[in-house]
């Protein structure tokens, strides 16, 4: 596609409930990165993928949270069990190869768990 | 796990001053990359860093990254309105540590 897609663009939920945030990066773009933007702040490391696997996941707060990457394009935040604290926007960018070039945004997913 | 440190977190200029925003990791990155948020907005890529002691220049902004690759700073020279954003330095650190870690950034205002 033209730019990085996420969807949905806001979510509101319920606390205990699980949700999916759907990234859909530039085409054929080889790494995807999650981050989580709280307000006022940078963007917070979750995990990023190169083509289908999942290099590095130390960012995820904990084991509610997983993320996949299955066929090296679309890629999937799960959170499951929602808390408050879990709101936040999470970002999803894409770049053409391995972190030493430019990534690209997407306009994000806001949360709000209730 | 690896942290990059980012200040000011505020600068309120008056328009026509200069700005400066810096940035500092601990250990030595392989590149350094800085970003621009506009409010509501997404970052968006400035530009990337690579070599040691490097200065690139993009109009009115100047960037630099250290000798030991350890640093880097974003100077704006004679800020205009259209500069209002917050400015994220980000520091990819290669090898196994593939991910790129954000500094908290730096709130840029600018006064007409």
């Amino acid at each position: 596609g033209a730019g990085v897609s996420q969807s949905p663009r806001y979510k509101v939920t319920k606390r205990g409930q699980d949700v999916a945030l759907r990234c859909d990066p530039i085409s054929g773009h080889v790494s995807l990165y999650w981050y989580r933007q709280a307000l006022g702040q940078g963007p917070e490391f979750l995990t990023y993928f190169n083509y289908e696997a999942q290099q590095d996941k130390s960012g995820l707060p904990n084991d509610r949270f997983s993320a996949e990457r299955p066929e090296g394009s679309i890629s999937t935040l799960t959170i499951q069990r929602t808390e408050q604290r879990d709101s936040a926007m999470y970002r999803c960018a894409s770049s053409s190869r391995e972190g030493n070039t430019e990534a690209f945004f997407g306009q994000g997913t806001r949360l709000t768990v209730v | 796990g690896q942290q990059v440190m980012q200040i000011p977190q505020y600068q309120h200029v008056q328009e026509g001053e200069d700005f400066t925003t810096y940035c500092n990791s601990s250990t030595t990155l392989s590149n350094i990359q800085w970003y621009k948020q506009r409010p509501g907005g997404h970052p968006v890529f400035l530009i990337q860093l690579v070599k040691s002691g490097e200065v690139k220049k993009q109009k009115r902004l100047t960037f630099q990254f250290g000798e030991a690759k350890k640093n880097s700073s974003l100077h704006i020279t004679a800020t205009q309105t259209t500069d209002v954003g917050t400015y994220f330095c980000a520091g990819f650190y290669g090898g196994s540590q593939g991910n790129l870690i954000f500094g908290k950034g730096t709130k840029l205002s600018v006064k007409p």
